[in-house]
């Protein structure tokens, strides 16, 4: 079974642009989930999608957004980019969304840099 | 919110040493999982261990949910066991935080 997918790898962008990531989920598991990594705040939750329904929001201006679609792919995008957003964002999929007595499989993440 | 903290924040180790990493929460939980964070980046899911004691190979933990802390034993550790380990918890009566994960601690194991 093939595990959470994660595209693109890299991605180097300049500030003011808007990005888009993308995450394939683990067959069969319906919830995604998005963190931010930076070295000096770490993972920090961004979102939960299941269902095509936004279930949680992490603490993060409006400029994040995502959503999922029918077939439990989900795409974040990250509009008018700062250099503070440069960082490893890592999709996670699990069965049954949270609360939830579930493992959480993670991505090999995507690597923004923002110039 | 939920507060985790992890210790130590680093550690080096000789091949084949024993080490002990310690995660603390302050407060009930649903659900506690610890991770590993390959040099590479991705997160690879030790255990899921909400309470009580699992095994797996060279690796355990234990999770004592009435005090709040679980533990990760690492035996005979290799080279390959170099990385970031994070637990990561999870409470009922946090909502709109998913998972919190704690700051990790940094392994380095020497040939």
């Amino acid at each position: 079974k093939a595990g959470v997918t994660q595209t693109p790898r890299y991605l180097i962008k300049t500030r003011g642009q808007q990005v888009t990531l993308s995450c394939s989920p683990i067959s069969g598991h319906r919830s995604v989930s998005w963190y931010q990594q930076t070295p000096g705040q770490g993972l920090q939750f961004l979102f939960e999608y299941f269902s095509e329904t936004q279930r949680n929001k992490g603490n993060f201006p409006g400029r994040f957004s995502g959503r999922q679609f029918s077939n439990s792919r989900s795409e974040m995008n990250v509009s008018t980019l700062e250099l503070g957003d440069s960082a490893l964002y890592l999709c996670a999929s699990s069965l049954v969304p949270t609360p939830t007595n579930e493992k959480l499989f993670f991505g090999s993440g995507t690597q923004l840099s923002v110039l | 919110g939920i507060q985790v903290e992890q210790s130590p924040p680093d550690l080096i180790l000789q091949e084949g040493a024993n080490s002990t990493l310690r995660c603390n929460f302050s407060d009930s939980v649903n659900n506690l999982q610890w991770f590993h964070q390959n040099p590479w980046g991705q997160l690879i899911n030790l255990f899921y261990i909400p309470s009580g004691t699992k095994q797996n190979g060279r690796l355990s933990a234990t999770t004592v949910a009435t005090e709040r802390y679980s533990l990760l034993y690492i035996s005979s550790s290799q080279t390959t066991d170099s990385g970031v380990y994070f637990c990561a918890v999870e409470t009922s009566f946090n909502y709109g935080q998913n998972f919190v994960f704690g700051p990790g601690t940094r392994l380095s194991v020497l040939p």
